[in-house]
């Protein structure tokens, strides 16, 4: 079974710097799909970024990039010039081709000081 | 456009008792599924639906049931509700089959059983 981990329960970063979170997962499959999720104080979970495991390029949304190295089985989030709107749970998730399930890590609750 | 709608956001519960978590989706999105995030953990799949009329389990499914008639709603049963499903639980979305497509969450439902 694939699982997914969140090492670090919580992160804080001053406004307007650079955080990474780091997430591995565990799998034998070679094609597959990972994902970053924000859970805000309101608590809707929302879609971060998204890579798929046969692209070599990192994915990247604006102050948002990834740092996937497939062979470590890593998947870590970068977040640039850190916002207060920043502030969230962040929960990376894995989905295998054609499952329907996504399997989450433990979440890193991300703190910005201003 | 609501997106996906669940109530109610707040529950307290007595051992033994019944209940109905409602969730709405005015999306017309075929995939809807039912999570649970305990503390400290990630999300865990409990039962989904890939349209009206069918539904598979998750990881988690024992003390659940659902139900899928229409395309807008994936209501969950908890019947006879115990302290182990003290929990948040999370409605989701999906508009399609692509394991890219991106999930649509709900605000949450905390139910505490006592």
């Amino acid at each position: 079974a694939q699982t997914v981990t969140q090492s670090q329960p919580e992160m804080s970063v001053q406004e307007a710097e650079t955080v990474t979170l780091s997430c591995t997962y565990d799998t034998s499959e070679s094609d597959y799909y990972l994902f970053w999720y924000k859970q805000p104080p309101s608590r809707q979970m929302i879609l971060v970024i998204r890579q798929e495991a046969y692209k070599q390029q990192n994915a990247t949304e604006n102050r948002f990039s990834v740092n996937f190295q497939k062979a470590a089985k890593s998947f870590s989030l970068k977040i640039s010039d850190s916002q207060l709107g920043d502030a969230a749970m962040y929960f990376c998730a894995y989905r295998s081709a054609g499952a329907q399930k996504l399997v989450f890590g433990q979440g890193t609750r991300l703190t910005i000081n201003p | 456009n609501a997106g996906v709608t669940q109530t109610p956001k707040f529950r307290i519960l007595k051992i033994g008792q019944s209940m109905t978590l409602q969730c709405t989706q005015d999306m017309n999105h075929n995939y809807m599924y039912w999570y649970r995030q305990d503390p400290g953990m990630g999300l865990k799949l409990i039962y989904y639906s890939v349209g009206a009329g069918i539904t598979d389990k998750g990881e988690v499914p024992n003390g659940y049931n659902v139900s899928r008639s229409t395309t807008e709603d994936f209501p969950l049963r908890l019947e006879l509700a115990a302290p182990s499903q003290t929990s948040v639980y999370f409605c989701a979305s999906k508009a399609g089959a692509l394991v890219t497509g991106e999930l649509f969450f709900g605000e949450g439902s905390r139910l505490t059983v006592l």
